[in-house]
């Protein structure tokens, strides 16, 4: 089984710019959690996707935002780049299509490293 | 009070100790709990799920304290592989839905 794959590896922008990172979660999973760990501040939640539709956000600003396709594959979009969004970014898959979701762990990808110049 | 905390340490130990992590979580309906291990520059990978009547595997041991909040790992005889950034995670529900909740790790170095 294909475990999540997020694409690309790294990323290089400069202040002000846009930058899209994709993930694709394994198969069987809907739900689709980003997350950003910068230097020295641990995993901090960003975004979560399940169905479709946007669940629930961290306390990040607009312009970090995201979607989720039919085939449950997401995009995070980072509008107007600045410098202390240099961080590896994470993106995680879950089932929760059975009532015991809550107790499902969640499985991640390689991440996203994204430097901003 | 941060949400998850742990001591992040480091924890230099031999090959072969006992080593106990501890984390506390702050919202009292949290019903989930794990933990994951993350390598240096990789992506964080399950360890454990954390039962409310404790558990094992192999040699590592979670317990879940639900009246203190207290969540630990305890890893008996390290491996100089175990070396890693230990991730306490607990859920967090709130009306929008829920989502996992990581704490910042703790850090442990064993060596020969």
């Amino acid at each position: 089984e294909a475990g999540v794959t997020q694409s690309p590896t790294h990323l290089i922008k400069t202040r002000g710019q846009q930058a899209t990172l994709r993930c694709s979660p394994i198969s069987g999973h809907t739900s689709v959690y980003w997350y950003q760990q910068a230097l020295g501040l641990g995993l901090q939640f960003l975004l979560w996707y399940d169905e479709g539709e946007e669940r629930n956000r961290g306390n990040f600003p607009p312009r970090f935002s995201g979607r989720q396709f039919p085939n449950y594959s997401s995009e995070l979009n980072v509008n107007a780049l600045e410098l202390e969004d240099s961080a590896l970014y994470l993106c995680a898959s879950r089932r929760l299509r059975d009532r015991s979701f809550s107790n499902q762990p969640q499985h991640f990808g390689d991440g996203t490293r994204l430097s901003i110049l | 009070r941060k949400e998850v905390e742990q001591d992040p340490g480091p924890f230099n130990v031999p090959e072969g100790a006992t080593v106990a992590f501890n984390c506390t979580y702050s919202n009292s309906a949290s019903q989930s709990f794990f933990w994951y291990r993350q390598d240096c520059r990789k992506e964080p990978k399950l360890l454990m799920s954390v039962y409310s009547s404790g558990n094992e595997d192999g040699r590592f041991t979670a317990q879940l304290n639900r009246a203190s909040q207290y969540i630990s790992l305890l890893i008996r005889d390290s491996k100089l592989s175990d070396s890693a950034t230990y991730l306490c995670v607990v859920n967090k529900r709130n009306q929008a839905g829920t989502a996992l909740i990581f704490g910042k790790g703790t850090t442990l170095s064993v060596s020969s």
